[in-house]
């Protein structure tokens, strides 16, 4: 079974442009949640989608968005870019919620200039 | 507090044992985990724990849990040169998972 698959894999963006990343999840999940890992802070959790719907959202301002499409593949969206927004972006999947067991992939590095 | 404590790093010689502390903050959390980063890669789950046990192990690989003080950790006996990583661990609190900042796990030959 593949695991979670994460594209791109690495890009560099500029101040004020927006990215859009894309991630598919394990076949039967239907879960996926988003977290953002820097040096400074860590895993931090953005949002879940759960059968097209965002579930749980984390503490991040409104450019970042998400959504999650019929076959579960899922994407974030950031807007307005800013240096902090630099950071690996993980995506993970689970059976039924974030609450369960999730399995993450490799991430894509953002680094914006 | 609000946040999941670990110690941020932690040197062992290879082929000694390594305990790897955590802190989570609920109590009533249900499911901690154990995931491990390699560089450049996202998190592996190694292993988790139901919180009605006080111990699980898998292999190399042993997690106790003290309900009581919220304290958990991971052993991992004959640490060998392949674990150098960071060990995050994490708990399942409002439906979501949240993480620790990770422990840094040095392997001294």
């Amino acid at each position: 079974k593949a695991g979670v698959t994460q594209t791109p894999r690495y890009l560099i963006k500029t101040r004020g442009q927006q990215v859009t990343l894309s991630c598919s999840p394990i076949s039967g999940h239907r879960s996926v949640s988003w977290y953002q890992q820097t040096p400074g802070q860590g895993l931090q959790f953005l949002f879940e989608y759960f059968s097209e719907t965002q579930r749980n959202k984390g503490n991040f301002p409104g450019r970042f968005s998400g959504r999650q499409f019929s076959n579960s593949r899922s994407e974030m969206n950031v807007s307005t870019l800013e240096l902090g927004d630099s950071a690996l972006y993980l995506c993970a999947s689970s059976v039924e919620g974030a609450g369960n067991t999730i399995y993450f992939g490799e991430g894509s590095w953002l680094t914006v200039v | 507090g609000e946040d999941v404590e670990q110690s941020l790093f932690l040197s062992v010689r290879e082929g000694d044992s390594s305990v790897i502390n955590c802190t989570y903050t609920d109590s009533s959390s249900t499911y901690l985990y154990w995931y491990k980063q390699e560089p450049g890669a996202g998190l592996q789950l190694l292993t988790y724990i139901f919180s009605n046990m006080d111990m699980k192990q898998d292999q190399r690989l042993t997690v106790l849990l003290n309900k009581k003080d919220k304290h958990l950790s991971l052993r991992i006996a004959d640490t060998q040169t392949g674990d150098s990583a960071i060990y995050f661990c994490a708990e399942r609190r409002d439906d979501k998972i949240i993480f620790g900042k990770g422990t840094r796990l040095h392997i001294l030959p």
